[in-house]
């Protein structure tokens, strides 16, 4: 039973480019979570997805970033013309059918802006 | 605001020695508290605690939770090497009539077990 993937591992765009990270959830798993840790902070909470639908966007930024979840495939955020600032790990979890479940994370995707 | 806090941010020990982590919190309509540990890579989960003084046991890791005090304690017995890592502590509530299930984590308590 494989855990939560997530793809690339590691992604270098340049100021002003797009990044896509990609999240597989566990088999059986409809919830996601996306969460970004940024150096010497800890894991903060971006957004919660169901299939098809975005039940909380609250920690997410309101310009650049959208988080999607598709009936088939993965999740996908989207970072729109990345900023230096946006180098950080970003993180999926997901959990079973209810939110109130544990939420086991994938190895993340460590984004660099040059 | 919500807010984990989590003491000691870092500890040192030797293998065999036994170590408390602590972790408060203030989440607003609190459901559970959970507790992870990460190396390189993945946060691991460990436990998931909902009720007050009930101990959860693995191995030689244990926690146990107060809501009277709004803190919990991840305890971890005989330490090896390879308990060295980031511990992270996350509280989850409700809001309105919404639960997201969002985690709101502390900073975490670096551990490193020396031989």
């Amino acid at each position: 039973n494989a855990g939560v993937m997530q793809n690339p591992r590691h992604l270098v765009r340049r100021r002003g480019q797009e990044a896509r990270l990609r999240c597989s959830p566990m088999k059986g798993h409809s919830h996601v979570y996306w969460y970004r840790q940024l150096p010497e902070e800890g894991l903060k909470f971006m957004v919660y997805l169901q299939k098809e639908n975005i039940i909380d966007e609250s920690g997410m930024p309101k310009e650049r970033f959208s988080a999607e979840f598709p009936k088939e495939g993965p999740s996908i955020l989207r970072i729109q013309q990345v900023v230096r600032g946006d180098s950080a790990a970003y993180f999926c979890a997901s959990s079973p059918s209810s939110p109130e479940n544990e939420q086991f994370f994938g190895p993340g995707t460590r984004l660099t802006v040059l | 605001e919500d807010k984990v806090v989590q003491s000691p941010l870092s500890l040192v020990v030797h293998e065999g020695d036994t170590v408390t982590l602590n972790c408060s919190y203030e989440v607003t309509n609190f459901r559970s508290l959970l507790w992870y540990k990460q190396e390189k890579k993945a946060p691991t989960f460990l436990f998931m605690l909902t009720s007050s003084g009930i101990e959860k046991k693995s191995g030689r890791l244990s926690s146990i939770l107060d809501k009277k005090e709004l803190f919990s304690i991840l305890n971890i017995t005989a330490t090896q090497t390879g308990d060295s890592a980031i511990y992270l502590c996350a509280g989850r509530g409700v809001k309105g009539s919404s639960n997201t299930g969002k985690l709101i984590f502390g900073q975490g308590t670096t551990l490193q077990v020396k031989p």
